[in-house]
């Protein structure tokens, strides 16, 4: 099948920094990927739709600012976690359905930790 | 609203014994399935889906769903659980012409007993 893949695949970093994280459609083109978040012990949250070539549309509660995603190719988006706390500690999964109804391929995830 | 219910948070079960995992949604159309697993500090896996057809869905390591309309309902099953299926299973959605976006049920968290 399809291979998506993210880097990196964790991060530790200090309160107040940024933080990029990538993820590559590595054998098709991805017009539109998924950003997830996914807590301890929890289940996986829609942050956002990446669309090629146009701005990410963000769920819900979820701010823009702090989450930049750029979607500047057709094999990679990129989510930058702004002025990193504490509390954006958590795990991201990334996902694309190549444009392809039903057909899904995610991510390893990168573990993200803000001391 | 539309939502995916997972009702079993933590399921403990003996190797060699049949395991189901319950899922609910709520949505106005039948939306596509999916049954995921993950094992801890990875990413996810698809076991099986959904779309249309056969209501009775086959997937990876033994594992199958039934798709129950009447009940909203797909739940996943296997005969014979093996240590190695300790895991997070989620159950998730594709709201219908949503263009890959999911939504997932809370997972239940998979114990198997030696």
């Amino acid at each position: 099948g399809a291979v998506v893949s993210q880097h990196p695949s964790w991060v530790i970093c200090k309160s107040g920094t940024s933080v990029k994280i990538e993820c590559r459609s590595l054998d098709f083109q991805a017009t539109t990927m998924f950003w997830y978040r996914q807590f301890p012990k929890q289940s996986l949250m829609l942050m956002a739709t990446s669309n090629e070539g146009s701005k990410a549309t963000y769920e819900q509660g979820v701010e823009k600012d702090k989450f930049l995603i750029n979607h500047a190719s057709l094999t990679l988006s990129t989510l930058t976690v702004t002025s990193a706390h504490p509390e954006d500690s958590s795990f991201y999964i990334c996902s694309s359905n190549g444009g392809r109804t039903g057909e899904l391929f995610f991510g390893e995830g990168s573990r993200l930790t803000v001391l | 609203a539309q939502s995916v219910t997972q009702p079993d948070i933590h399921i403990t079960v003996s190797e060699g014994a049949s395991l189901e995992l319950r899922c609910n949604y709520s949505y106005g159309a039948t939306p596509y399935l999916f049954w995921y697993v993950q094992s801890p500090g990875q990413g996810l896996q698809l076991l099986l889906k959904y779309f249309s057809g056969d209501t009775l869905v086959q997937g990876i390591k033994g594992f199958e769903a039934e798709f129950k309309r009447s009940q909203s309902s797909f739940n996943l099953r296997k005969p014979s659980v093996h240590w190695s299926d300790a895991a997070e299973y989620f159950c998730a959605v594709e709201p219908y012409n949503q263009g890959g976006k999911l939504i997932f049920g809370q997972g239940t968290e998979l114990s198997v007993k030696p």
